[in-house]
């Protein structure tokens, strides 16, 4: 199984609400990581876990915050977002970190 | 924020040409790595070059890097309509750091 499995598909939300994005991998990858995509822009890195630990944190507001329940599952839980935040947030795991990336389709996200 | 920048933006051709698309970036890395992707969705990986490597094939897909000016090429040769994508170089930086470059659109025409 080489797939990278994201849910929701899509996701509306409103500034004041909470939820939460799900992704996981069973292809026994140590590393995971979340990205966040604006139209027409390249990934943007937010996230690293190695091991199932917080390894990189690139300065993400602390309205996203992630957690690694396990080595197989990614979640990124969401609270009083902004509009700006809308964007296709993509999951994706490796190997080890560093090494190859298997992307999920991604949530597009619009916070309303 | 980005590693680094790719050129062209953009790259509009006929099936069967080849297509160039070109990666420079900014600090030290352990590898560089090309991406497809497709509208909209996951993307997909083509292939990885190391920092010690200075090319690399697979099938249609020829991979440069000159780490001596930090650039990198791919070439896509005899390409074909499904070539149709954006595609992307990514940096694994010394910090395990993975950095996107700004992405070429390709567009093959029948």
């Amino acid at each position: 199984d080489t797939e990278v499995t994201q849910t929701p598909k899509h996701l509306v939300m409103g500034m004041t609400n909470k939820k939460s994005l799900k992704c996981e991998q069973h292809m026994g990858h140590r590393a995971m990581y979340w990205y966040k995509q604006k139209a027409k822009k390249p990934p943007e890195l937010m996230f690293v876990y190695s091991y199932e630990k917080l390894s990189i944190n690139e300065s993400v507001p602390s309205r996203f915050s992630p957690e690694c329940p396990n080595s197989s599952l990614l979640n990124l839980h969401l609270h009083a977002l902004q509009p700006e935040d809308s964007a296709l947030y993509l999951c994706a795991s490796s190997q080890e970190t560093g090494g190859e990336q298997y992307f999920g389709p991604g949530t597009r996200l619009t916070v309303t | 924020s980005q590693q680094g920048e790719e050129d062209p933006q953009a790259l509009s051709i006929q099936e069967g040409e080849n297509a160039t698309m070109n990666c420079s970036y900014k600090t030290s890395i352990n590898n560089l790595q090309w991406y497809r992707q497709n509208s909209g969705r996951g993307l997909v990986h083509l292939i990885l070059i190391r920092s010690n490597e200075r090319e690399k094939h697979s099938g249609r897909l020829r991979v440069t890097l000159d780490t001596s000016k930090k650039s990198s090429s791919l070439l896509i040769t005899a390409s074909r309509a499904a070539d149709t994508a954006s595609y992307f170089c990514a940096t694994d930086t010394k910090d395990n750091d993975m950095r996107f470059g700004a992405g070429t659109r390709l567009t093959v025409k029948p």
